[in-house]
């Protein structure tokens, strides 16, 4: 079964600080991770996937197959990056897809 | 075109009243999803169909909660008796099968559900 792990709840850091928002998997095939974004009424939105090893919004993720993570890092966090944050999984074949519980960045000014 | 959208944005009903709640995709997107989001809460996965294969229906919490989708088009979730618990966000999310944007989900703004 895929599963995936979101430790933080919440995560509150200081404007200008490095964030890290830790995403840890378990699937026996080899995943599509992705991270997805809410901001304060709006959508959920996708904010970049593994595959495309591109920075969004000064965001990057790597896939650390060793260590089954897909940790989502900033180096200086804005204030406008205060959102709720999920990694997803989906899996090959049939392509279910599994969100972690999410976690609330809160960047205080 | 459009998004996902869903309908209806809020709905308020008494314990043990059914609901029907619609969920239209993008024209063309093959898969869609339920989930449901209870305050402060996370997604929690309901259902999946995908083309016309049987649907996933692993996350449904309970045989009250059903769902249909007619080929690749409009999906209903309906909860019958519905409880206090039953009280969330419910989005709806589509997926398309091919292109640049293969895999990612498109969701819906919700349909906010309050039993009271």
């Amino acid at each position: 079964a895929q599963r995936v792990t979101q430790p933080e709840k919440l995560l509150s850091v200081f404007k200008g600080a490095p964030v890290e928002l830790k995403c840890n998997y378990s699937y026996s095939g080899s995943p599509e991770l992705f991270w997805y974004v809410q901001y304060s009424r709006q959508r959920l939105q996708l904010l970049l996937r593994h595959i495309s090893r591109e920075s969004i919004k000064g965001f990057t993720a790597d896939l650390n197959k060793g260590e089954t993570s897909f940790h989502l890092k900033k180096p200086f966090a804005q204030e406008e990056d205060s959102a709720m944050y999920y990694c997803a999984l989906i899996s090959g074949g049939y392509q279910k897809v599994t969100f972690g519980t999410g976690t609330k960045l809160q960047v205080i000014p | 075109g459009a998004g996902v959208s869903q309908s209806p944005s809020n709905k308020v009903t008494e314990k043990g009243k059914d609901v029907e709640l619609r969920c239209d995709p993008i024209s063309g997107h093959t898969a869609l999803y339920w989930y449901r989001q209870r305050l402060g809460q996370g997604l929690e996965f309901l259902i999946y169909f995908q083309g016309n294969s049987a649907p996933d229906k692993s996350g449904l919490p309970s045989d009250r909660f059903s769902a249909e989708r007619t080929g690749e088009s409009v999906s209903t979730l309906t909860i019958q008796r519905t409880q206090q618990e039953d009280s969330a966000v419910y989005l709806c999310a589509s997926r398309p099968r091919t292109g640049l944007s293969y895999n990612e989900q498109f969701f819906g703004p919700g349909t906010r559900l309050t039993v009271l």
